[in-house]
């Protein structure tokens, strides 16, 4: 049983480059969820989905796309990258709404924009 | 505005000893409180979920508890081990309305255990 998968682990881009990254469940989760995590911060949430075709926005979405075409996958896009974007991504999802269920993470992606 | 303090932002501790960590929370109105254990350079990972009801559970080594009335948490790690190193994150799960929840992530505190 995988988990949550995320790629890629580590990337590098330069400021206005785009890119997406990737995040898979084969848990059959209704709730999946973007945060970051930055030094010094608790983690923030950017974008969520409560099912297939929906998704809405969190705290911190500016600068950031999702879509939810399938159950399984969540990728995250950067259409313009900033380096105010470096910082560390997990994706997480749970069994339906947040509340009382478990919430699962991925193992993280490490985006450095320079 | 929901926050969550964790104390200390650090700690070291031998290896076989006791700690405890805190959590103090302004989250309203509340629903759970969560542990998760990170590991350097990996993701969160749950050790346990308390709702308004319970005050105490334990996952192995490790206790929480809950005090709803002061806004309380603390998380007890029993006979350390060098694996315990790690940051241990305090989340608070708030009803925002319309079926919806909202956490409120603390800061983590890093415990370092040594031999």
């Amino acid at each position: 049983n995988a988990g949550v998968t995320q790629t890629p682990k580590f990337q590098v881009l330069k400021t206005g480059q785009s890119m997406t990254l990737q995040c898979a469940q084969d848990m059959n989760h209704e709730y999946m969820s973007w945060y970051r995590q930055d030094p010094g911060m608790g983690l923030r949430l950017i974008h969520y989905s409560v099912g297939a075709g929906i998704t809405d926005q969190g705290e911190v979405p500016n600068g950031y796309n999702v879509s939810r075409s399938t159950t399984e996958d969540f990728p995250l896009r950067l259409l313009s990258a900033a380096p105010s974007q470096t910082s560390v991504y997990f994706c997480a999802s749970s069994y339906g709404r947040v509340d009382g269920n478990t919430i699962y993470f991925g193992e993280g992606s490490w985006l450095t924009v320079v | 505005k929901n926050q969550v303090e964790q104390s200390p932002q650090s700690l070291i501790i031998l290896e076989g000893k006791n700690c405890t960590l805190q959590c103090n929370y302004t989250v309203s109105p509340f629903s759970n409180l969560r542990w998760y254990k990170q590991d350097t350079g990996r993701g969160p990972v749950s050790l346990t979920i308390m709702t308004f009801s319970e005050n105490t559970k334990s996952n192995g080594r490790y206790t929480a508890t809950l005090d709803a009335d002061t806004k309380q948490s603390s998380l007890h790690i029993t006979a350390s081990q060098l694996s315990d190193s790690a940051s241990y994150i305090c989340v608070v799960s708030a009803y925002s309305g319309a079926g919806s929840y909202q956490l409120t992530f603390g800061k983590g505190t890093k415990l370092s255990v040594i031999p």
